[in-house]
């Protein structure tokens, strides 16, 4: 059974830089046609993508944040990670990081893992 | 940019069918998928493709998608049933996923 976890502090200062790990583990994050990615989720609001990476390292991002976000991969150690720069209040949220499944026309994310709370304050 | 539009909240009582919708342009020319949340837990996609379940998503969800408009139905709804539900779709045209603003489902 695959499972994803978030790791990562849960406070981050203004201005500063959110960084986020995703572990996975029942599977292989170099497996042909999947994306891993990032999801978020202000308090009591909904879901917002924030980009994808393929498994051959090609990136997505929201447009709304893709001067500020950064997506890897690190196969070797079956994670991928999320980097946001430039964090204000705005950015707090509950982070998911979420396996989908890759096809001609999208993709759709089958696995979460539990979501992780980032705060944005000084 | 490519929006889809869900309403607020649906109820419904036990044992009736619920329909929730999510409506963009054109979306019956993508592919809309449908995710549930209960409190405190993660999203669960319930539906993918517009019409297929999961592995273990009960027979009572169905999805269809025509139009303007995605729809998911629960057959027979069960209070366990009760979560926000999203909508997601892919806009080919700038590379985004991209949710419904979500529906509350009261089962009462």
């Amino acid at each position: 059974q695959l499972q994803l976890q978030e790791s990562g502090p849960g406070l981050v200062k203004p201005s500063e830089t959110l960084s986020l790990t995703c572990t996975v583990s029942g599977g292989s994050t170099s497996s042909n046609g999947y994306y891993w990615g990032w999801i978020r989720q202000p308090p009591g609001k909904g879901l917002e993508w924030i980009g994808s990476i393929f498994y051959d390292g090609t990136t997505y991002y929201n447009p709304s944040l893709k001067s500020r976000v950064t997506i890897s991969l690190d196969t070797s150690k079956n994670q991928f990670s999320l980097s946001l720069s430039s964090v204000t209040a705005a950015d707090t949220a509950l982070y998911y990081c979420a396996r989908s499944r890759y096809f001609s026309s999208g993709h759709y994310s089958d696995y979460w893992g539990q979501g992780t709370l980032v705060t944005v304050s000084s | 940019s490519y929006e889809v539009t869900q309403p607020p909240s649906v109820s419904v009582s036990p044992g009736q069918t619920a329909s929730i919708t999510c409506s963009g342009d054109k979306l019956g020319d993508k592919y809309a998928h449908w995710y549930q949340q209960k409190p405190g837990q993660s999203p669960v996609l319930v539906i993918y493709q517009n019409n297929k379940r999961p592995s273990g998503i009960p027979e009572r969800f169905s999805g269809s998608n025509s139009g303007n408009t995605a729809t998911l139905t629960i057959s027979g709804t069960q209070v366990m049933d009760e979560a926000d539900y999203y909508c997601q779709a892919w806009d080919s045209s700038t590379a985004k996923v991209v949710f419904g603003g979500g529906t509350n489902l009261a089962v009462l």
